[in-house]
């Protein structure tokens, strides 16, 4: 049974920090893992999408690494800033009866300070 | 916008009311989900539709009750709920076909329930 971890929970850093959030999953038979920010009370979007062939991934001032071996994801966020306050969610999904389940981890909720 | 509709945003409604929670998607996918995001605990898998069939029911109360007409609407009608099915309800969708099946979420519908 594939199970996702998000750490840490809560994060809370100045404003111009780079910082690091792990993601850790238990079944390295993953297809993609995906990384989603959430602000308070709204929907998903979609920040980076890793494929399991891949060892990074790139938007703007996010980076995404996969080490599927180890089980482990890390969302890097360069030069953080106020507007990048909120949580954020790391998704694999899981193959089944013809359809993908997307397994979440419980989201780290970031703060940056100005 | 990432391409997922949900209306209404916000429902207020009493137990013995009977609503209906709405999403589309024009992207062209052929999976829809709903979630259910309660405060403090992470998203759970409500159902899963592939080509308008339902592949997932996770054990959902039979007052929640999904419908989907075809691969573009999904629809989750609500009747004589509890105040503890207060929360946020996600609607989702993806590709099933190949490796790219990226998630794309809607913004979600807040119910409260008196």
């Amino acid at each position: 049974k594939q199970e996702v971890t998000q750490i840490p929970a809560a994060l809370s850093v100045p404003e111009g920090e780079n910082l690091v959030l792990n993601c850790s999953f238990t079944d390295s038979a993953i297809y993609n893992l995906q990384w989603f920010r959430q602000d308070p009370g709204k929907g998903l979007t979609s920040l980076l999408l890793i494929q399991s062939s891949q060892r990074e991934q790139t938007s703007g001032r996010l980076n995404a690494s996969l080490d599927k071996s180890s089980g482990r994801s890390t969302l890097y966020i360069a030069a953080s800033q106020p507007g990048d306050s909120a949580t954020y969610l790391c998704a694999v999904p899981r193959y089944t009866s013809g359809t993908y389940k997307y397994i979440f981890g419980t989201g780290t909720r970031l703060k940056v300070l100005a | 916008e990432t391409g997922v509709t949900q209306t209404p945003r916000h429902l207020v409604m009493g137990m013995t009311n009977k609503k209906s929670l709405k999403c589309e998607q024009h992207l062209g996918h052929n999976a829809m989900y709903w979630y259910k995001q309660s405060a403090k605990k992470p998203l759970e898998l409500m159902f899963v539709y592939n080509f308008k069939e339902q592949t997932e029911n996770n054990s959902v109360p039979s007052r929640f009750s999904p419908e989907c007409p075809n691969s573009s609407h999904l629809f989750l009608h609500l009747h004589t709920l509890q105040p503890e099915d207060s929360a946020l309800y996600l609607c989702a969708s993806s590709l099933t076909r190949g490796s790219n099946t990226e998630a794309f979420f809607g913004q979600g519908t807040r119910l409260t329930v008196v």
